[in-house]
């Protein structure tokens, strides 16, 4: 069944610096999320991309950060200036119609 | 408006036991309410998925009843298995642009003893 891979599957870093998260969605799907999960609490939207733009984006989604397609395949979550609160499990997403498929998630430790 | 109420937080269910989940949500332009299951360190995997124009929708231990006049929906997971041990959220969608955005309930841990 196709995945949605999502590397690194942790990652560490200091507070104001930058991290970039990865992900590959399924190869036929259209549109490309991503969510994030702070530890125990529910799931909350990011950011939705089609087309190669924006398409939606939640109030999280500040200037601090940018996704992008580079190459048509790879999908990556940039975070400029890492905050404490900017810890969490975050989860990239892709769906052809209504079925999302889930990557395995990054859980990012911001020390 | 944006709200989806998951009830209960936790729930323990002895093995052969139902397991019931219930959402409540606001806005009446959703139309996709999905449930997702997740186990520790995964991402939430999509167990299944009801339209509003049926009240229910069955997939093999797993039903979702729909109240639209409510705005209620659950999940009743028939006959519970320890396996079945995992965080459950409700979501619910509508086609917004391109694409749907889910809001998610806030997750119910469910523990099933053997």
């Amino acid at each position: 069944e196709p995945e949605v891979t999502q590397t690194p599957s942790h990652q560490v870093t200091q507070m104001g610096q930058e991290v970039i998260l990865r992900c590959v969605p399924i190869s036929n799907h259209l549109y490309f999320y991503w969510y994030r999960q702070i530890l125990g609490q529910k799931v909350e939207f990011l950011v939705s991309f089609y087309n190669n733009e924006i398409s939606e984006k939640s109030e999280i989604f500040d200037d601090q950060f940018s996704v992008e397609r580079p190459d048509g395949s790879n999908f990556t979550l940039k975070i400029r200036s890492t905050k404490l609160e900017d810890s969490a499990m975050y989860f990239c997403a892709s769906i052809r119609d209504y079925g999302y498929t889930f990557g395995s998630g990054t859980r990012l430790t911001v020390v | 408006q944006q709200q989806v109420k998951q009830s209960p937080q936790s729930l323990i269910v002895q093995k052969g036991g139902i397991s019931i989940i219930n959402c409540a949500y606001e806005n009446t332009a959703f139309d996709y309410f999905p449930w997702y299951q997740q186990f520790p360190g995964k991402g939430p995997a999509l167990l299944i998925a009801i339209r509003p124009d049926v009240s229910e929708k069955k997939e093999g231990r797993f039903t979702i009843s729909f109240n639209k006049s409510a705005k209620q929906f659950s999940l009743h997971i028939m006959d519970s298995q320890p396996g079945d041990s995992a965080t459950y959220f409700c979501a619910a969608s509508w086609a917004s642009g391109a694409g749907n955005m889910l809001t998610f309930g806030g997750g119910t841990r469910l523990m099933v003893k053997p």
